[in-house]
């Protein structure tokens, strides 16, 4: 079992849908990334959080330690939120990443 | 401030040989970590280096080294390429240790005929 889960591996959206992706893990943790990752190969990272929740414009993510889980959310999606998403945890100050999940918007 | 550069951005080599690939962290950033990136496994992370030492390491064989100069700048080598080592190599900085966010660079995309 790998020890960063993440679901679902594929999303599809008409644009404006409101969009969740969900991480969960299974070892300890200092922090939680999420990450984004455009054709190409480019990561951006969005969110690193320990605990609660964070905004950045229309990204919401939020962690619950005691559960071990995250999600992230993205509301009013738009065809160029596609990308791969991709939740990483720091572990021992090692990340320890997702297999990610792959969201495509359609206008 | 310019991003985290790495080069070259793409490399085809042989079975065999041996390859080394450069990445410039953001100005002031001392941590550098490095990241393999396969279809089969993900992204995995193979070490990281601070002020010129490597101060974690993945779970990767010892054909794969890097090492840090007094600028920051980071080379990691992998010797006696194996098909597997197919991928996209990534590097990431960060001001210091602990938790904080990490910068990436476009990534180096090695392909091993």
């Amino acid at each position: 079992k790998n020890e960063v889960e993440q679901s679902p591996q594929n999303l599809t959206a008409q644009e404006g849908e409101f969009i969740t992706i969900n991480c969960s893990y299974s070892v300890g943790i200092s922090a939680l990334h999420w990450l984004q990752q455009h054709p190409g190969g480019g990561i951006v990272s969005l969110f690193m959080l320990s605990s609660g929740k964070k905004k950045h414009g229309r990204l919401i993510a939020t962690i619950n330690i005691q559960e071990k889980h995250s999600s992230l959310h993205i509301t009013a999606s738009h065809p160029r939120d596609s990308a791969v998403y991709i939740c990483a945890v720091a572990n021992t100050d090692k990340l320890i990443f997702g297999t990610g999940t792959r969201l495509q918007v359609f206008p | 401030k310019a991003g985290v550069t790495q080069t070259p951005r793409y490399l085809i080599k042989t079975r065999g040989q041996q390859v080394t690939l450069s990445c410039s962290p953001i100005s002031g950033h001392r941590s550098v970590s490095w990241y393999q990136q396969t279809p089969g496994q993900g992204l995995q992370f193979l070490f990281e280096y601070f002020s010129e030492t490597q101060r974690n390491k993945g779970n990767f064989p010892g054909r794969f080294s890097g090492r840090q100069f007094s600028n920051s700048r980071s080379e990691m080598n992998v010797s006696t390429l194996e098909l597997g080592d197919s991928a996209l190599y990534l590097c990431a900085s960060r001001p210091g240790v602990g938790n904080q966010p990490q910068h990436f660079g476009d990534g180096t995309r090695l392909s091993i005929l």
